[in-house]
């Protein structure tokens, strides 16, 4: 059974940074897409970006570039989600989640079927 | 980037109706769609993939349709678990994006 383990929650000043872990367990990790979805406080879900960590090649959102960096680790089986200057909108559950295809769209996507538990992020000052 | 829409927003239904959810594309995405339940405090669960397919543990109540802009998320019977807010998702190209969400409710 695939597990996805997020780290846990933070609080953050604006301007600031922000790393999120997601360690995978009980399946295949290199494979597979790892994305990043965030939800505001009431809000609907949001897709940052996706790495398949055997490719180490990360695809974003625009909306995110240059704010956003993420990266996996096969050797530890975790990918990683950074954010930068942080701004009060960042407030958000940040979830990871891997696609049960072998890609991030198209012909590789078949939907996110593991998710993390999510790290709320919180952005105050 | 494709923008999803879905209707109706919200909706109020009663234990045992049958329940449609539309969801729309701004151009066709083939049917690289999926669906996913969203129950408060959790993470979102893959119901629907592929427009028509059912995930594997899902309850065959669950079922997609549609192809190119136009897709419909079906629940025959609903159940008191049902209750939850619903979304669309296009895997069609980069930036994957969700439709707003539908909120299923109590009658």
């Amino acid at each position: 059974q695939v597990q996805l383990v997020q780290s846990g929650a933070e609080v953050k000043k604006p301007g600031s940074s922000v790393k999120v872990s997601c360690k995978a367990s009980g399946g295949t990790f290199s494979s597979y897409a790892i994305s990043w979805v965030r939800q505001a406080p009431g809000q609907g879900l949001e897709w940052m970006g996706g790495i398949i960590p055997i490719f180490g090649t990360a695809n974003y959102a625009q909306k995110f570039q240059g704010r956003v960096t993420i990266t996996a680790d096969e050797s530890t089986s975790t990918a990683y989600m950074e954010l930068s200057s942080l701004r009060s909108e960042d407030t958000a559950v940040y979830y990871c989640a891997r696609d049960q295809g072998l890609g991030i769209a198209a012909a590789g996507s078949r939907g996110f079927d593991y998710w993390g538990q999510g790290t709320l992020v919180t952005v105050s000052s | 980037d494709i923008q999803m829409t879905q209707s109706p927003s919200s909706l109020s239904a009663s234990v045992g109706d049958r329940v449609t959810i539309t969801c729309r594309a701004s151009q066709s995405i083939s049917s690289y769609l999926n669906w996913y339940q969203q129950k408060p405090g959790k993470a979102p669960k893959l119901l629907i993939y592929a427009a028509s397919s059912l995930q594997s543990g899902v309850p065959s109540r669950f079922s997609g349709s549609g192809s190119g802009t136009d897709f419909t998320l079906t629940i025959s019977s609903l159940q008191p678990e049902d209750f939850a807010t619903y979304y669309c998702q296009q895997s069609y190209s980069t930036p994957l994006g969700f439709g707003p969400g539908t909120k299923v409710d109590i009658k």
